[in-house]
């Protein structure tokens, strides 16, 4: 099956600082990158993507970066605030088959100290 | 307008009990997907329906169904619960894929 990893599994950040987390995968035909936020009790929800045609995009404080050459993408947390305080997931597709199926990463947990 | 809605929200079975988990969505979205999360594994996938009749095998189908009769509803079964079953069940949808769409989950203990 595909690979994927995701780190750190944990992030502890003061309020304010930044925050990042990276994904690697091992290979995808896809040009499709999501990352998901799941807060305490709740279903995942879709944060930002990227798509390989483009290197970076933001989202007011959000941004994922993808280097498709190298096989990982990136979240970035600016300005982290308590409410970040969630598990993020990455779920790039799998090789086989397009982006009816999305492989995620186990998840790291932020935790941003007020 | 609810989103992916999933029933029951809890549940405790005894081993070799059997139950559904019912999830409907509002969206009009043709996939469907069925999860399990279990601490430190991430979401893995169960199975998943890409239109209504149809339902294909995900990561770990092994002693779960599935069946996509209507569009909005996807329905997840145990014939025989097992304890290694007890998890946290998610249920998703997405219009062509991509984006998905999740419910809130079912969390489900067997004893």
């Amino acid at each position: 099956g595909e690979n994927v990893e995701q780190h750190p599994s944990t992030l502890s950040v003061q309020e304010g600082d930044s925050a990042v987390i990276k994904c690697t995968y091992s290979d995808s035909a896809s040009n499709y990158f999501p990352w998901y936020k799941q807060e305490l009790g709740k279903g995942p929800q879709l944060i930002i993507d990227i798509r390989s045609n483009v290197g970076e995009k933001k989202d007011q404080r959000i941004a994922v970066t993808l280097n498709k050459t190298a096989k990982h993408f990136s979240l970035h947390i600016t300005e982290t605030q308590p409410e970040d305080s969630a598990v993020y997931f990455c779920a790039p597709p799998p090789l086989q088959g397009g982006s009816e199926k999305l492989v995620f990463g186990k998840g790291t947990k932020l935790t941003v100290n007020p | 307008n609810a989103g992916v809605t999933q029933t029951p929200k809890f549940r405790v079975l005894k081993t070799g009990q059997s139950m559904t988990l019912l999830c409907a969505q509002d969206m009009n979205h043709e996939y469907m997907y069925w999860y399990r999360q279990d601490p430190g594994m991430g979401l893995r996938l169960i199975h998943y329906s890409v239109g209504e009749g149809t339902t294909a095998k995900g990561e770990v189908p092994d002693g779960y169904n599935v069946s996509r009769l209507k569009k909005q509803n996807f329905l997840l079964g145990l014939e025989s619960a097992a304890p290694s079953q007890t998890s946290v069940y998610f249920c998703a949808s997405s219009y062509v894929g991509e984006t998905q769409y999740f419910g809130p989950g079912t969390r489900l203990l067997v004893l």
